[in-house]
């Protein structure tokens, strides 16, 4: 599995745009990027994935460069209730009994 | 959406005691669920895959005779901490996908706080 880094914590005001970034340096070509969402005390929830170039969906936009070795979670005018750890998680999803595996995740904190 | 369960909420046992965690896929029918672990201001630890109908299938350092996982059906999946310890004491949260889901969305529990005394 490819490692993945991401910062610790991240901070932000109600409104703003935040991009989170992971770093994946040894990704595999079969390997896809994925996103979860974890608030306090709760399961984590499924975000968002890629494989290349851009996706967007109703929550969020995730952006991977050709290279691939990195991507950048982008969550557009942030409140309150997205604060929460950012997870990235990277992987040859394939087959019906894979796992996941989390890496040290993001707490970002979105401010008044 | 899919929807996963998992009952208690929160548990408090005494050290030495058992306590069992139920597992539930809602509304859709799950052959595999995963059970993880999560200790404060941690990140998810994967404990075990549980496969209805056949035995479950440990990561390496967890214990699967004080951690019994039973898959009995295609909707419920129990966790049995035995002879649990302070130690033992976490966040535990299940997932599960529906059929035809891609393999990286999985859903997960609320989660279940365990606190031994």
């Amino acid at each position: 599995l490819a490692k993945t880094t991401q910062p610790i914590s991240m901070d932000s005001y109600e409104g703003q745009e935040v991009n989170i970034t992971c770093s994946h340096n040894n990704i595999a070509t079969n390997d896809y990027i994925t996103w979860y969402q974890q608030f306090p005390s709760q399961g984590p929830r499924f975000i968002i994935q890629g494989y290349k170039t851009k996706v967007t969906n109703e929550v969020a936009s995730l952006f991977i460069p050709a290279d691939r070795k990195s991507s950048t979670l982008s969550l557009p005018r942030v409140s309150l209730s997205d604060t929460a750890v950012y997870y990235c998680l990277v992987g040859a999803f394939r087959g019906s009994a894979r796992q996941l595996t989390f890496g040290s995740g993001t707490q970002l904190t979105v401010l008044p | 959406g899919a929807v996963v369960s998992q009952h208690p909420s929160r548990v408090i046992c005494k050290s030495g005691t058992s306590v069992k965690i139920e597992c539930r896929s809602l509304d859709f029918q799950a052959t595999t669920m995963f059970w993880y672990r999560q200790f404060p201001k941690q990140s998810l630890m994967l404990m075990a895959t549980s496969n209805e109908g056949s035995k479950a299938t440990y990561e390496q350092g967890v214990e699967k005779d004080k951690f019994l996982i039973n898959h009995a059906s295609l909707t419920l999946s129990t966790l049995t901490v035995t002879s649990a310890h302070p130690e033992d004491s976490s966040f535990y949260i299940c997932s599960a996908r529906p059929p035809g889901t891609p393999v990286y969305e999985q859903y997960f529990g609320p989660g279940t706080r365990l606190t031994v005394t």
